[in-house]
């Protein structure tokens, strides 16, 4: 069955840096496009970032691009997010999500099937 | 930015049709997902692409979709069915940027 595990949350002061990692297991990891969706406290759902199947390409929300950065090593099968100038705003459960079709050419689907447990990251000083 | 608007709440009593309504303007041409969440836990998927309904998922959730409104229904709700329901869809400026719903908590009781 499809496993999303995360991990690389916790503490951490205004302006440092985190990496967030999620193993994933159960598919074909390198067929689907994969993304970070994040959840402040008592907040709602938010969409992070976006990488394709191969990694050839990357989306951000407006929040975060510039200072995170999204990235995946298919031979671990191991999605990644790498997040810089860390705020006090970017406290969150961080939730790694698989797409639930395959690419074509020009373009991969957006909807998620699967979701991992998440991970907490605290932007505090 | 592009928004996807959904009620704060609805509140049904055990057996009643429950609606959960979601609207945006890109909704008459991008698909919309639908996404349960319970307290302290993950999201999961229960209704996809406007109204396909994954495995597993009882037969008491269904979607279906008209302009610029989608809409969750539970037919016949159960008490099990409390939680946070979230639409989800594509971004009208970009098709791999995701957008979701503020979110609506059902209450069932």
């Amino acid at each position: 069955q499809v496993q999303l595990v995360e991990s690389g949350g916790g503490v951490v002061q205004p302006g440092r840096s985190l990496r967030l990692s999620c193993a994933a297991s159960g598919f074909t990891f390198s067929n689907f496009a994969m993304l970070w969706v994040r959840q402040a406290p008592g907040k709602g759902l938010e969409w992070v970032t976006f990488i394709w199947y191969d990694g050839s390409d990357k989306y951000y929300s407006d929040s975060v691009k510039g200072r995170f950065s999204i990235s995946r090593d298919n031979s671990m099968n191991t999605l990644y997010l790498q997040m810089n100038n860390l705020r006090v705003e970017d406290t969150a459960v961080y939730y790694c999500a698989k797409t639930l079709g395959y690419c074509s050419t020009t373009s991969c689907p957006i909807g998620v099937d699967y979701w991992g447990r998440g991970t907490l990251v605290t932007v505090s000083s | 930015s592009y928004e996807l608007t959904q009620p704060l709440s609805v509140s049904v009593s055990p057996g009643q049709t429950a609606r959960i309504t979601c609207s945006g303007d890109a909704l008459p041409k991008k698909y919309a997902y639908w996404y349960q969440q319970k307290s302290g836990q993950a999201p999961i998927l229960v209704i996809f692409e406007d109204s396909k309904r994954p495995s597993g998922i009882p037969e008491r959730f269904s979607g279906s979709s008209s302009g610029t409104m989608a809409t969750l229904t539970i037919s016949g709700a159960q008490v099990e069915d409390e939680a946070d329901y979230y639409c989800y869809s594509t971004d009208i400026t970009d098709d791999h940027k995701g957008v979701f719903g503020g979110g609506t908590k059902l209450t069932v009781l």
